[in-house]
């Protein structure tokens, strides 16, 4: 069993409507939790940041934490066509860790 | 500031054949890692770098991987004897002590053949 599970979609949606995007995971030493955005033939890039459970809001993105379920989502308000990406989520155990560890990722488009 | 730069960009090669990666970070960043991505999975975590002293190496990171950092700036990431398993994309990222998240580069795309 892999440590983060994440449904790889491929998800497609009409533009506007609103993105639930989902990770489980196993090892409940995790505390920091990330959500990346990958565009094809590019490398990861930071969207949200949140640190134990909780939720945590910026612009059109909303991520949150539920440690005691070992679940976190990232919401996508309004989304846009160039919203249309594949979103990984990434996690690690304590502040002094380097390594991070991925989910598979999930393909979304958002149809015009 | 450019962000962290890769090259090449792509990497044809055939098996057998040894091949060199490099990383240039952002420049006041102290702290490298490298990764590997495969087709539709995420990053996987390979070795990370402090300065240039090597921290941390996963076990995915075999005798035939090798990564330095010789003056904490650049790195490189070489692969000896290459096999079709090796195919990947090799992300290289950095970030400063004490900064949340990582600027990852856009990768070495390696296709052996």
């Amino acid at each position: 069993q892999k440590e983060v599970e994440q449904d790889p979609g491929p998800l497609s949606v009409p533009e506007g409507a609103i993105v639930s995007l989902n990770c489980t995971y196993s090892n409940s030493a995790f505390q920091y939790f990330m959500w990346y955005r990958q565009y094809s033939r590019k490398g990861p890039e930071l969207l949200m940041y949140t640190y134990s459970s909780g939720n945590k809001e910026d612009g059109r993105f909303t991520a949150q934490v539920d440690k005691s379920s070992k679940y976190i989502s990232l919401f996508i308000r309004d989304s846009q066509p160039s919203d249309s990406a594949t979103y990984l989520c990434a996690m690690r155990a304590f502040q002094g860790a380097q390594k991070l560890v991925f989910g598979q990722g999930t393909r979304l488009t958002i149809n015009p | 500031d450019t962000g962290v730069s890769q090259d090449p960009r792509h990497k044809i090669t055939k098996r057998g054949q040894n091949v060199t990666f490099r990383c240039d970070p952002i420049s006041e960043h102290n702290r490298l890692y490298w990764y590997r991505q495969t087709l539709g999975q995420g990053p996987e975590f390979l070795t990370y770098f402090q300065n240039e002293a090597q921290l941390e190496k996963s076990r995915l990171l075999s005798d035939r991987f090798s990564a330095e950092r010789p003056k904490g700036s650049f790195s490189t990431l070489e692969i000896q004897r290459t096999e079709q398993g090796d195919s990947a994309m090799y992300l290289c990222a950095s970030s400063y002590f004490g900064t949340r998240g990582y600027t990852f580069g856009s990768g070495t795309r390696l296709t052996v053949v």
